[in-house]
């Protein structure tokens, strides 16, 4: 079992819906971030947050320690938001070596 | 700002060649990080160093994976002699500290024939 689980692995959603991807894992973290990763390779750094919440534009994201889950919403979705958005992890452990899910394709069609 | 710069973009080579991708972080960032990322799969730790040290090399296939940043600042990651299943995305993060967040170059995409 990987330590950081997605889900869904893909996503297709109209243009305006609201989106939700969910992120779970299964160490004690220090951070954890959400990160965006459009064709050709670039990663986008779009959160990284520890407890709460965090709002930047039409995305959100929230963390339940307790849970240890976490999802990243998008509000108004336009299909420039299409992109794989991947979770990823800094544990006690680890240090502050990122340990990444696998991923969730988003396609907002128009 | 300036972002994390790479090069090259792309590069293809033949097995058993040698590779080297070049990494400029962030102004000022300490930590430097080097990923590899398989089609289909989350980027992979492969070296992380804080200034010119090593920090976390445990996943670095050290019989044909090498790199180094002499003056703390730029970086190599050099693979030698390459196999197929090096083709990967390579990618090159920094950040002012470790347990800071982290910004990604665009990464280098290597395809070994």
């Amino acid at each position: 079992k990987n330590e950081v689980e997605q889900s869904p692995q893909n996503l297709t959603a109209q243009e305006g819906e609201f989106i939700t991807i969910n992120c779970s894992y299964s160490v004690g973290i220090s951070a954890l971030h959400w990160l965006q990763q459009h064709p050709g390779g670039g990663i986008v750094s779009l959160f990284m947050l520890s407890s709460g919440k965090k709002k930047h534009g039409r995305l959100i994201a929230t963390i339940n320690i307790q849970e240890k889950h976490s999802s990243l919403h998008i509000t108004a979705s336009h299909p420039r938001d299409s992109a794989v958005y991947i979770c990823a992890v800094s544990s006690e452990t680890s240090g502050s070596r990122l340990t990444f899910g696998e991923g969730t394709q988003l396609t907002v069609n128009p | 700002e300036a972002g994390v710069a790479q090069s090259p973009r792309y590069k293809i080579i033949e097995k058993r060649q040698s590779v080297a991708f070049w990494c400029n972080p962030i102004s000022g960032h300490a930590t430097l990080y080097w990923y590899q990322q398989i089609l289909g799969q989350g980027p992979k730790l492969l070296i992380q160093f804080q200034n010119n040290g090593v920090v976390d090399d445990s996943q670095l296939p050290k019989d044909r994976f090498s790199a180094e940043r002499l003056k703390g600042v730029d970086s190599t990651l050099k693979i030698q002699p390459a196999k197929l299943e090096d083709s990967a995305v390579y990618l090159c993060a920094s950040s002012l500290a470790a347990y800071t967040e982290a910004f990604f170059g665009q990464g280098t995409r290597l395809t070994v024939v």
